[in-house]
């Protein structure tokens, strides 16, 4: 089966810490994103990438890093300097980034914060 | 700075009856318009793309309209049933390089028998 895999569903973590989201895609996809969901707001942006070894900060990239070291895996870390990092996060692929390029959506990953 | 707008409020209707949701956006011009759908604590699917050239695009029970002029889509759901309840969200895009989807806060749709 292809598609987009986020692990782990749940994950808690104490003030202070850094932690790693993983996205891993077997669709052949080149470009990858993560996107931050919060109670009655829209997908925000974090980071994406376009191709491996290369990624951009997207529109909320503060207190967050990425790496693509392969094609497949594309994850994120939340680090200690985000301030309020307890949200729901959304790891997407597509083929390319153009206009008609639709994103197909991992599972998602629900990251409290104790 | 570009901005999207749909009913926060959840709309409920009959099972049978057509959904209406709507799209506006602002300072904004895409060639392109995509609609998603997500269900609590998934992922969000594609489901549907429009072009700025396209007045109508239709999918089985799903139909999409495109107005440049308004700065509108529109998105119906006919003959509805209490499976398309979710949440459906529109996402704005431009053309040429790197085009990042602007997804608006989406619409709760609840259907009932």
């Amino acid at each position: 089966d292809g598609g987009i895999t986020q692990s782990p569903k749940y994950l808690f973590r104490k003030e202070g810490q850094n932690v790693t989201l993983s996205c891993e895609q077997n669709l052949n996809h080149d470009a990858m994103y993560w996107y931050r969901q919060d109670p009655g707001q829209g997908l925000r942006l974090i980071y994406y990438s376009q191709i491996v070894n290369d990624f951009q900060k997207g529109d909320i990239a503060e207190g967050y890093s990425v790496s693509r070291e392969k094609k497949e895996s594309f994850p994120l870390t939340v680090t200690s300097a985000q301030k309020n990092p307890t949200a729901f996060y959304l790891c997407a692929s597509s083929r390319g980034v153009g206009g008609t390029d639709t994103q197909y959506f991992g599972p998602g990953t629900r990251l409290t914060v104790l | 700075s570009q901005k999207i707008e749909q009913n926060s409020e959840a709309l409920n209707i009959q099972e049978g009856k057509t959904a209406t949701l709507t799209c506006n956006y602002t300072n904004y011009s895409p060639a392109y318009l995509q609609w998603y759908r997500q269900d609590p604590g998934r992922g969000p699917v594609f489901l549907l793309l429009i072009r700025e050239n396209e007045k109508e695009k239709r999918k089985e029970r799903l139909k999409v309209t495109f107005d440049t002029t308004l700065k509108q889509s529109l998105f119906h759901i006919t003959a509805s049933q209490p499976a398309d309840s979710a949440t459906y969200l529109c996402a704005p895009t431009g053309s040429g390089g790197y085009n990042k989807l602007i997804f608006g806060a989406g619409t709760r749709l609840a259907v009932h028998p």
